[in-house]
This record gives C-alpha cells, structure tokens and sequence, in this order.
C-alpha cells in the first residue's frame, strides 16, 4: 500500500496563476484534509471531508476550493494564487471521524512569484 | 484557531542523550497524538493516548497523557542520529478536529 499520495511533488506558479493539487489515499479511510504548513506556524487545517460528498471549511480557507472527487480522492485548487499562498501543502486522511488518527502524504511545496 | 504550546521549540542535544518535551493547552482534550516529521517528508504518527494519565511507548519513545487532559509528555531515551526531525503533538476533543502544535525541532550533535 502507498498510504498517502500527493501530486506535484515542487511547483512554481506566478501570482494570478491557478492550479489543482492532487490526494489519493488507498487506505479506504472516509476522512481526508488538506493542511498547510509555514514556519513557526505549525500546520493550519485549509479544508476537510469527513466522507465522502461533503466538505467543510477548516481554519484558513480563503483561496482555495475542494473536491472530493471520490472516496479515494481529494484534491486542492488554486484559483488565483497568490505569494501568501506560497506554503508546503499536506494531504492527510484518517478513518470515521474527523479527530481520528490522521496519516500525511508528503507534501507539495509551492513557491508563488 | 487555537493552536497548542509545544515546548522547548528547538534542542540540541548529544547522541546517547535522553530528550524530553511537551505540549500545553488552555482546553481539555480526550486525545493526544505524537508526530514526527523529518526533513522533505510528511508528519508520521509515533503515539496516540487516549485516556488520561495514561502512559505508551513504541520502542525507545515514551509519551503520557498528562492527568489534567490539558497536557502531554513526550521522552526519548539513549537518542540516535535517525531521531532528528520536528516532533509535533496533536489534541483532538470528542467529534473534533485535531489541533496541531507549533513543534519541537530536535538537533543532535554527534
């Protein structure tokens, strides 16, 4: 099993630009999240979905949107990125239960210009 | 959003050291977990506590659930070059989403 899968693994967009970051999970877990994460800030949950066809806001979600393609996939866009945006992105997923154990992909490091 | 206080943030210790860390929090919570992440990767889940007070370890590693539900200890014992990395905890209420702490980076020096 791969766990947890993100797709790019680096990307360079300039401001205005958008993009789709990519989450797989083949661990048949229900929830997955999208977190970023800055230094000295920890990491800041942007969205989540609980199960399958519903997603919910986290703690900074102003500039992204979400879909929830599937049970397996998760993805993150960008509709017009901005440098604040420039982050390394986690995927996560965890079994029901949005508090439970979560397991992270390893990230996406984008850098907005 | 809330964020918990992870302390010290930075160490530097010598191989062979014993390594000790903690998280605080102004609310309760009914779960803690450990996370250790190392350089270029993800967060990997070390130790989840359920109960408080109680007290796991996974190998060398050692993490308790602090009796008021509003903290969690973290020690690693005769460290090694491979426990390099930032450790974070994670508190999570009943039905809620996990809190993240700010980390612990730890350095050894050989």
């Amino acid at each position: 099993n791969a766990g947890v899968t993100q797709t790019p693994k680096f990307q360079v967009l300039k401001t205005g630009q958008s993009m789709t970051l990519q989450c797989a999970q083949d661990m048949n877990h229900n929830s997955m999240y999208w977190y970023r994460q800055d230094p000295g800030m920890g990491l800041r949950l942007i969205y989540y979905s609980a199960s399958e066809g519903t997603t919910d806001k986290g703690e900074v979600p102003n500039g992204y949107n979400v879909s929830r393609l599937n049970k397996r996939e998760f993805s993150l866009r960008l509709e017009s990125a901005a440098p604040s945006q420039t982050s390394v992105y986690f995927c996560a997923s965890s079994e029901a239960g949005i508090g439970r154990e979560q397991y992270f992909g390893p990230g996406t490091r984008l850098t907005v210009t | 959003g809330q964020q918990l206080n992870q302390s010290p943030q930075s160490m530097f210790i010598q191989e062979g050291e014993d390594v000790s860390m903690n998280c605080t929090s102004s609310s309760i919570f009914n779960t803690w977990l450990w996370y250790k992440q190392e350089p270029g990767e993800g967060p990997v889940l070390l130790i989840a506590l359920y109960k408080a007070g109680e007290l796991t370890s996974n190998g060398r590693l050692t993490a308790q659930f602090g009796i008021t539900r509003k903290d969690s200890f973290l020690n690693i014992s005769a460290s090694i070059p491979s426990d390099v990395g930032i450790y974070f905890c994670a508190g999570r209420l009943a039905n809620e989403k996990l809190t993240f702490g700010t980390g612990t980076r730890l350095t050894i020096i050989p």
